[in-house]
């Protein structure tokens, strides 16, 4: 069945470096493809997404590209800051599934000041 | 625009007892509706899944259950809560859609003793 493998956490870096969060997956046809952010004692929230191959989703500096030939959707943020500590979440949806949308086990940032 | 409520916030419970959680999602119309546990430092667990009212798809054999008694209300429910049931239960609503998005509720942290 679909899957999706990030990479293992924790990750801690200093405020203003760079993030790179991998995430692989396995699916059949063409899933569309999503981060998705959780603060400590929170709900998660969609992050970003792209719906097609080469699409490229952003938002609040995170990017992350859909690259079918790696099966890889790799979550990046050229200068991280202490807000961006939480985890982080890569999941996918084929419509081959019924609307189960498999996730990550998800990467706890930790930016230190 | 759409809302999802979840409650009660926390919960401590004593083994042996009941559970009811109880998620209503506003502003749309026939949801897919999900129940997912996340334990501590872990990644997310779907739990149950639905497509539509009295649909009900069971991810994890446990002694939770769910039921969706109108389009828009998803409860979990124990008839007797164990140690292991112990975590932060998370509800969440899509549309259908390839390209849609999970929308995911506060959570409610749930403690046995």
């Amino acid at each position: 069945g679909d899957s999706v493998t990030q990479m293992e956490g924790p990750v801690t870096l200093s405020e203003e470096a760079f993030l790179t969060i991998n995430c692989t997956y396995t699916a059949t046809g063409y899933p569309s493809l999503f981060w998705y952010v959780q603060y400590p004692g929170e709900g998660l929230q969609l992050l970003l997404k792209a719906t097609k191959a080469d699409d490229k989703g952003s938002n609040k500096g995170f990017e992350a590209t859909y690259r079918k030939e790696t099966t890889s959707f790799h979550l990046e943020k050229g200068s991280v800051q202490v807000s961006d500590s939480a985890v982080y979440f890569c999941a996918l949806r084929n419509n081959t599934n019924a609307g189960k949308s498999p996730f990550g086990d998800g990467t706890t940032l930790t930016v230190k000041p | 625009s759409q809302t999802i409520h979840q409650w009660p916030a926390t919960l401590v419970q004593p083994v042996g007892s009941p559970l009811s959680l109880e998620c209503t999602v506003e502003g749309t119309s026939n949801p897919n509706l999900y129940w997912y546990r996340q334990a501590a430092g872990r990644g997310l667990q779907l739990l149950f899944y639905s497509v539509g009212i009295g649909q009900i798809s069971s991810e994890v054999p446990q002694n939770l259950s769910a039921s969706r008694p109108q389009d828009r209300q998803f409860i979990l429910s124990s008839k007797k809560l164990l140690l292991s049931d112990s975590g932060f239960y998370l509800c969440a609503w899509s549309v259908r859609g390839l390209g849609q998005p999970q929308h995911f509720g506060d959570g409610t942290r749930l403690s046995i003793l």
